[in-house]
């Protein structure tokens, strides 16, 4: 399809456990991000890649996460050592290019449940 | 500290009511304002736009105002249908940086 696609739908992962969710941006963008959303919150930011540039990494709430982008291309985010507390939905979006102006398309999400 | 605030986290309007969704921000410096949907199990989508350079956008049932000096944007919907039931958020951004997005409203449309 057309669209940002993400796998797998759902994860679930017993507590220590290293995690990797890929993300497949829309052919042609540039800019791809990284969010989750825990149960009853808003969408947090993670992590941003633009083409070429250093990601920014501010959001990442700690040095167990972890993302990649080859290129323009496909993007990993892996969760080491996986805590009850990384339970959420980890959504990833691209667009053309991060102008802040740009609509981002968002995937349907990975659901990760830590035990 | 939240940049992007929507301090409603639900609504319930009847069918062929107005929903109006508010938002507030902080950041003088966000030049630009999304609101996006969400459905259960679905990715957010891309609902209107506004820049900071209008107060008021357009687009079919839906119009989003922007008030600069007092750093809130609103969404209407009229009229509502309940297939407009979903996670409103509110989102604002600048140049060269990544989208802020705030929590969300859960609007509820009843018919």
């Amino acid at each position: 399809g057309a669209g940002v696609s993400q796998s797998p739908s759902n994860k679930v992962t017993e507590k220590g456990k290293d995690v990797e969710l890929r993300c497949d941006p829309i052919s042609g963008h540039t800019a791809l991000y990284w969010y989750r959303q825990r149960l009853g919150q808003g969408l947090e930011f993670l992590i941003y890649f633009q083409g070429n540039s250093a990601p920014d990494k501010s959001g990442l709430p700690s040095d167990r996460f972890s993302a990649e982008r080859t290129g323009e291309s496909v993007s990993t985010l892996t969760i080491q050592r996986t805590q009850q507390e990384d339970s959420a939905v980890y959504l990833c979006a691209s667009s053309p290019r991060l102008t802040g102006t740009d609509t981002q398309y968002f995937g349907p999400g990975t659901r990760l449940t830590v035990l | 500290d939240q940049q992007v605030k929507q301090n409603s986290p639900s609504l319930s309007v009847q069918e062929g009511r107005i929903s109006i969704l508010n938002c507030d921000y902080t950041n003088s410096m966000f030049d630009y304002f999304l609101w996006y949907k969400k459905y259960p199990a679905e990715g957010p989508t891309f609902l209107i736009s506004i820049s900071s350079i209008k107060d008021k956008n357009e687009d079919g049932r839906f119009t989003v105002f922007l008030n600069k000096s007092a750093k809130h944007l609103s969404l209407h919907i009229v009229p509502s249908q309940p297939g407009d039931s979903a996670v409103y958020f509110c989102a604002a951004g600048q140049a060269g940086t990544a989208l802020i997005f705030g929590k969300g409203t859960t609007l509820s449309v009843s018919s």
